[in-house]
């Protein structure tokens, strides 16, 4: 059972557009949710967090949305750049497990076209 | 460069056999993570060691085990290799449970 989502394996944006990656959760216990990029050969990279008792949250060109009455959040990057291409993925953990127990989406494959 | 490194970066061995692969994490840092990455799939969580102890599991086979050392680095083991194992490994550490992991590069191993 998948506790993390991401419905869109693949997305494409125009370079200067918004790129909007989203993730649905299950589990009602998660409160803590993080966003991790990757690249070919790399290990993932941390890129901004969010934690239930906002709704928001904001780095540069990043910003983190969560709808708790949803399980909903998205990840908007705004301007889109070519380097942000790269698979994303979505995490979520929660004080049951002590947030140890980390638990990532199966990941969306951003393309920024120049 | 994260400060966590991983080896060896690539292994190639046969069904039946059993690999090591080694983590170091940050300096500082007391919680490691391993994950295993299959193609087209997340990252799955196999286990978590805090300053040598296990702290949290998730769905780490039998044949695999792992283990966090007084230097703090970890070994994770996996035994009676099977095809379906090939995947990516990566490790990741952090300062205690909650928060941002710092992942490792990888070992990517192939069994044949």
């Amino acid at each position: 059972d998948q506790q993390v989502k991401q419905n869109s394996p693949s997305l494409s944006v125009q370079e200067g557009r918004i790129s909007i990656l989203n993730c649905d959760y299950t589990n009602s216990m998660f409160d803590y949710f993080l966003w991790y990029k990757k690249y070919p050969a790399e290990g993932p990279t941390f890129l901004i967090s969010i934690s239930s008792i906002k709704d928001k949250n904001e780095d540069g060109r990043f910003t983190v949305f969560l709808n708790k009455s949803a399980k909903h959040l998205s990840l908007h990057i705004v301007p889109s750049q070519p380097g942000d291409s790269a698979v994303y993925f979505c995490a979520a953990s929660g004080v049951e497990t002590s947030y140890d127990k980390v638990i990532f989406g199966p990941g969306t494959s951003l393309s920024v076209i120049p | 460069d994260s400060g966590v490194t991983q080896t060896p970066k690539h292994l190639i061995t046969a069904t039946g056999q059993r690999v090591t692969l080694r983590c170091s994490p940050r300096s500082g840092d007391l919680s490691v993570y391993w994950y295993q990455q299959s193609l087209d799939q997340g990252l799955q969580f196999l286990i978590q060691y805090y300053n040598g102890e296990e702290r949290a599991k998730g769905n780490i086979l039998e044949r695999f085990s792992a283990q966090q050392f007084p230097d703090l680095h970890s070994e994770l083991n996996l035994s009676s290799l099977e095809l379906g194992d090939s995947a990516l490994y990566f490790c990741a550490s952090s300062r205690q449970g909650a928060g941002e992991q710092f992942f490792g590069p990888g070992t990517r191993l192939t069994v044949l």
